[in-house]
């Protein structure tokens, strides 16, 4: 079992769509956590952490749920210009873990 | 302020071949990074540094080097170069002592004939 999994994909949604990715992960002791964007053929780039109160940013909602290992990416009103990859990250100790991303694509 | 610069940006090796690949970042941070991306796989950690003569092996450490003898600088060498090294290779870098927002380089396209 990978350590962090996301939704396979891909999503293509229209413009203005909501739409939710979920991330899960296996070490329970794993202590921050991420959302990363990455665009093709470009290095990640941060979209926001994400706090176990849950935190918002514009358009974008994060949830983490530590008793089930669960993270969530919620994009309300799509754009054009969220089409992406969306990797979930997840820390312990220092070693960072990356999914294998969830790509999205937004279509007029 | 360049923020995490790698050079080279394409590399092309034969098998057994060693290199190295150059990573720097002017933000002062102590925590620095390599990951390398294969499609399908997510990336992966490497090695990291928590600062200055400290250096840690991640997920997949084997078949590669690294050092980090300035606070700037954590260069990557591949000791003897093999197909399953070819990949995508990001260093990347973070405030404090990891587990914080990182900061990517563009990336190296490495490929092993």
């Amino acid at each position: 079992r990978k350590e962090v999994e996301q939704d396979p994909g891909p999503f293509n949604v229209p413009e203005g769509a909501t739409v939710a990715f979920n991330c899960t992960y296996s070490n329970s002791a794993s202590q921050s956590f991420f959302w990363y964007r990455q665009d093709c053929r470009k290095e990640p780039k941060l979209l926001m952490s994400v706090y176990s109160s849950g935190n918002e940013d514009g358009r974008f909602t994060a949830q983490l749920n530590r008793a089930s290992q669960y993270i969530s990416l919620l994009i309300r009103d799509s754009k054009l210009s969220d089409s992406a990859t969306y990797l979930c990250v997840v820390n312990m100790n220092n070693d960072m873990r990356f999914g294998a991303g969830t790509r999205l694509t937004v279509k007029p | 302020n360049a923020g995490v610069t790698q050079t080279p940006k394409f590399q092309v090796l034969k098998t057994g071949q060693s290199m190295t690949l150059q990573c720097a970042q002017d933000m002062n941070h102590e925590y620095m990074s390599w990951y390398r991306q294969d499609p399908g796989m997510g990336l992966r950690l490497i090695h990291y540094s928590v600062g200055a003569g400290i250096t840690d092996q991640g997920e997949v450490p084997n078949g590669y080097n690294v050092s980090r003898s300035t606070t700037e600088d954590f260069p990557l060498r591949l000791l003897s170069a093999a197909p399953s090294q070819t990949s995508v290779y990001f260093c990347a870098s973070s405030y404090g002592q990891g587990g914080r927002e990182q900061y990517f380089g563009p990336g190296t396209r490495l490929t092993v004939t």
